[in-house]
C-alpha cells in the first residue's frame, strides 16, 4: 500500500522564478492538504483540494494556487517567489467524509529560493 | 484567532515518563491531533481526540478537556528514538470533512541516557 509521495524532493530556484510541486495521495484517498514548514515553525496550512475543487484556503497570498487531477494527484504551484518562500511543503492526504479524517503526511520538498 | 500553545523544548531521561501540554483557542473544534516529526521527515500520527478522556496506545497517551481548550501528550519509558518534535494540531471546521489543521509551533523533545 503506498503512501503518499511528492516530487521533487529537493528544489533550488531564484527569486522571481516559479516552481510546481506535485503530491500523490495513500491509495483510497481523495482529498489533498498542502502545508509550509518554516524551520523550527509547526506546518500552516495552505490549502485543500476535494472533488478537484479547493475547499478550503488559509493565509496565503494568490502566488500559490494549486490543482487536483482527476485520480486525485494534487499540483502546488508558487509564482514569483521569495526568499521567505523557503521551507518545507507538505502535502497531506486523507478520506474527505465520514470518520476521523486522519491526515498521512508525505516526505515533503524542501524548497530553497536564491 | 486561531492560536495554538505548546512548549518550544523539553528534556527527559531515558526510561522516564514525560508529559507535553497543549493549550488552544480556535473558532471551531473537531478533534485534535499529535504528531511526531524526526528531523528532515514528515509528521506521523500519535494520536486523535475528539470527547472529553484519556486515549492510550501503547507507550503514548493523549488527553483532552475541551472546556478547558487543553490536552496533553504522555509519552511513557522513553527511548532514545523518542528524540523528535512533538506538533499539537486542532481541526477546527465545524463539519466533519476533511479540515485545515492548525498546527502549534512544535516540542523538541531531547531524551538523555
Amino acid at each position: 500500500d503506498a503512501g503518499v509521495t511528492q516530487s521533487p524532493t529537493h528544489l533550488i530556484k531564484t527569486r522571481g522564478q516559479q516552481v510546481t510541486l506535485r503530491c500523490s495521495p495513500k491509495s483510497g484517498h481523495d482529498t489533498v492538504s498542502w502545508y509550509q514548514q518554516a524551520l523550527g515553525q509547526g506546518p500552516q496550512f495552505i490549502f485543500q483540494y476535494y472533488e478537484e475543487e479547493e475547499r478550503q484556503r488559509g493565509n496565503f497570498p494568490d502566488r500559490f494556487s494549486g490543482h487536483q487531477f482527476p485520480n486525485y494527484s494534487s499540483e502546488l504551484n508558487v509564482n514569483a517567489l521569495l526568499l521567505g518562500d523557503s521551507a518545507l511543503y507538505l502535502c497531506a492526504s486523507s478520506l474527505g467524509r465520514g470518520g476521523r479524517n486522519e491526515q498521512f503526511f508525505g516526505p515533503g520538498t524542501r524548497l530553497t529560493v536564491l | 484567532g486561531q492560536n495554538i500553545d505548546q512548549p518550544t523544548e523539553m528534556t527527559a531521561t531515558e526510561g522516564a515518563i514525560v508529559q507535553i501540554n497543549c493549550t488552544y483557542q480556535t473558532s471551531g473544534f473537531n478533534g485534535l491531533f499529535w504528531y511526531q516529526q524526526h528531523a528532515g521527515e514528515a509528521p506521523t500520527f500519535l494520536s486523535y481526540n475528539v470527547l472529553d478522556g484519556l486515549e492510550e496506545k501503547g507507550r503514548f497517551s493523549s488527553f483532552l478537556s475541551r472546556s478547558k481548550g487543553y490536552s496533553y501528550l504522555l509519552l511513557k519509558e522513553l527511548q532514545m528514538k523518542d528524540s523528535a518534535s512533538y506538533l499539537c494540531a486542532v481541526r477546527a471546521s465545524l463539519y466533519n470533512q476533511g479540515g485545515k489543521l492548525i498546527f502549534g509551533q512544535g516540542t523538541e523533545l531531547s531524551v538523555k541516557p
